[in-house]
């Protein structure tokens, strides 16, 4: 167990839907970080806060957009979904000054039919 | 951040030792190597990382070749647990986000 949460572990829904992903980071670590994994690209990072702040950005588009709330949990926010938007989607977090070392949670599989 | 390059797949027999290699020969003088691993659809687990010297935790050892254009991560008695995909990440040491190739997926069989 990473100590990194993540909701709901398992999401099935339309084209053209909007779905929020949640994550809750380690209890003390003010970075959390987004990444997509899907069969055909890998893992790729999307997103990075730091304490509220958007830090570094990646492959994210313009229809995804995520935040990070002064309780340090953050949500990912996917809109128009397509099916190729279908992968796993993992939060993780890391300590100040640590960011090398990044704790995953156990993912969001979403599915779009 | 440099490009690493890994062997697709490999096997090792359970209780021996598990050497999995990186290349990075582009790699700059301020850049890391750090391994991650991720068993069967969970998230990645970060493993050890070093920038020149060899180094080892309760996990596994990394051992970096003198030019740092290559380096070998070494699991001393594999587990069937340890099956798993292993990426080799090299980037500076400020640099949040983390870049995963397509990593070496290691299978430990009995």
């Amino acid at each position: 167990d990473s100590g990194v949460t993540q909701t709901p572990k398992h999401l099935i829904t339309a084209t053209g839907q909007r779905v929020t992903l949640r994550c809750s980071p380690r209890s003390g670590d003010l970075s959390v970080y987004w990444y997509q994994q899907s069969l055909d690209q890998g893992l790729q990072f999307l997103i990075q806060y730091y304490n509220g702040e958007e830090r570094a950005k990646g492959n994210i588009l313009e229809r995804f957009s995520a935040q990070q709330f002064p309780d340090l949990h953050s949500e990912l926010n996917l809109s128009s979904l397509e099916l190729g938007d279908s992968a796993l989607y993992f939060c993780a977090s890391s300590a100040q000054g640590m960011d090398y070392e990044q704790y995953f949670g156990p993912g969001t599989r979403l599915t779009v039919t | 951040d440099a490009k690493t390059t890994q062997p697709p797949s490999m096997d090792c027999a359970e209780g021996r030792a598990a050497n999995l290699p990186c290349n990075h020969s582009t790699i700059s003088g301020n850049e890391y190597v750090y391994w991650y691993r991720q068993i069967h659809s969970q998230g990645p687990q970060y493993i050890i990382h070093g920038l020149k010297n060899n180094e080892t935790n309760e996990m596994a050892s990394l051992i970096i070749t003198e030019d740092r254009k290559s380096s070998t991560l070494i699991l001393p008695h594999a587990t069937l647990r340890d099956t798993a995909v292993y990426y080799c990440i090299s980037r500076g040491g400020s640099q949040g986000n983390l870049i995963f190739g397509k990593g070496t997926k290691l299978s430990v069989k009995p």
